[in-house]
């Protein structure tokens, strides 16, 4: 079955460590996103990529690092610099054009807990 | 995009239809109503969408008024895996060209009860 795979489920991280979380997906989609979510509220942008070797920030990228080298892969470094990065982070993927293109599909999510 | 107004939270009886409302006051006409939810600790699910008309699929119905600045999600038969975060968005369809950011708010959190 199509999908998008997130991994790992669950980190632990020091602080000033580099964490990188795998996202890959199966689907085909051009677009892929990743989302941070804090407890109790709403998703935000990180990043965002239209195509391969080309992607933009979102409006929370600062402490955060992205690649796009293969259309099915799109992983989200957090850096040592992001001062808050305990949250559930999400990966989507969407189809391109037509009303159906505001649909995404998300991974499972990784939930990074900062020690 | 267009601002959305969900209640932040809702109870349904179990078997019972689940109606979830949406106000969406301005909406413009190029925009269409999406619905996602969120179950505990999971990615977002897409449910539905639709533009002026009454759409209906395997998981919902969704109802938009003639004026479109409202509209109402229906689970027919609510079961308790319906407990979730159900999100209203308003937007025109993502295109390649910028606009890419797909606003979640917080939504309505759905209790079933038993």
């Amino acid at each position: 079955d199509g999908g998008i795979t997130q991994s790992p489920k669950y980190l632990f991280r020091k602080e000033g460590q580099n964490v990188t979380l795998s996202c890959e997906q199966n689907l085909n989609h051009d677009a892929m996103y990743w989302y941070r979510q804090d407890p109790g509220q709403g998703l935000r942008l990180i990043y965002y990529s239209q195509i391969v070797n080309d992607f933009q920030k979102g409006d929370i990228a600062e402490g955060y690092s992205v690649s796009r080298e293969k259309k099915e892969s799109f992983p989200l470094t957090v850096t040592s610099a992001q001062k808050n990065p305990t949250a559930f982070y999400l990966c989507a993927s969407r189809i391109t054009g037509g009303s159906g293109a505001n649909v995404l599909t998300f991974g499972a999510g990784s939930r990074l807990t900062v020690l | 995009d267009a601002k959305t107004t969900q209640p932040p939270s809702m109870d349904c009886a179990e078997g019972r239809a689940a109606n979830l409302p949406c106000n969406h006051s301005t909406i413009s006409g190029n925009e269409y109503v999406y619905w996602y939810r969120q179950i505990h600790s999971q990615g977002p699910q897409y449910i539905i969408h639709g533009l002026k008309n009454n759409e209906t699929n395997e998981m919902a119905s969704l109802i938009i008024t003639e004026d479109r600045k409202s509209s109402t999600l229906i689970l027919p038969h609510a079961t308790l895996r319906d407990t979730a975060v159900y999100y209203c968005i308003v937007r025109v369809p993502i295109s390649n060209f910028g606009n890419e950011k797909l606003t979640f708010g917080t939504g309505t959190r759905l209790t079933i009860i038993p």
